[in-house]
């Protein structure tokens, strides 16, 4: 079964401009969850989506959003991109509420 | 606020020896605790995970200890390869949390041949 997948996986944008981040689930998986990973603030939860839903939000603020498609696939959105915004950004899927997750490579945005 | 927390940085194991990664948490609202490693540049890869039910599972040379009274869980590793050596995280959820991962910072395992 293929592993969850992220696209693009570098990224470079300078400040002030907008990126979308993709991110294809596991077969199966109805649940994605987006997650920050800096050095100063290790992995941050930003949000999870269920069934097109958003069913939990991390405290980011909203330049940063997503959205599931019914396809169980994700993008992420930030907008007015600030020079903080560069990490690695995770992808993740499982199956249900409260089970393991399954990460994707990631994508590293660099904000210049 | 950290809520899951990984107190040593580093870990320096010889090969065949045991590991003992350790893992503190705050939140009595969590009920389901899980060990990702993570090699550089690449999503966390999912080791093994315990319901707060259990004290203890166990996959292959992987074993995780829980003790809710402490809220303190335990990986430990045996025997040790050099093929473990990476950054390994403790991850926690709340009851009815849905997916929020709450992650620890991590301990970074090098396992000397």
């Amino acid at each position: 079964k293929a592993g969850v997948t992220q696209t693009p996986r570098y990224l470079i944008k300078t400040r002030g401009q907008q990126v979308t981040l993709s991110c294809s689930p596991i077969s199966g998986h109805r649940s994605v969850s987006w997650y920050q990973q800096t050095p100063g603030q290790g992995l941050q939860f930003l949000f999870e989506y269920f069934s097109e839903t958003q069913r939990n939000k991390g405290n980011f603020p909203g330049r940063f959003s997503g959205r599931q498609f019914s396809n169980s696939r994700s993008e992420m959105n930030v907008s007015t991109l600030e020079l903080g915004d560069s990490a690695l950004y995770l992808c993740a899927s499982s199956l249900q509420e409260g089970s393991e997750q399954y990460f994707g490579p990631g994508t590293r945005l660099t904000v210049t | 606020d950290q809520q899951v927390k990984q107190n040593s940085p580093s870990l320096s194991v010889q090969e065949g020896r045991i590991s003992i990664l350790n893992c503190d948490y705050t939140n009595s609202m969590f009920d389901y605790f899980l060990w990702y490693k993570k090699y550089p540049a690449e999503g966390p890869t999912f080791l093994i995970s315990i319901s707060s039910i259990k004290d203890k599972n166990e996959d292959g040379r992987f074993t995780v200890f829980l003790n809710k009274s402490a809220k303190h869980l335990s990986l430990h590793i045996v025997p040790s390869q050099p093929g473990d050596s990476a950054v390994y995280f403790c991850a926690a959820i709340p009851r009815g949390g849905a997916n929020n991962l709450f992650f620890g910072t991590g301990t970074r395992l090098t396992v000397i041949p």
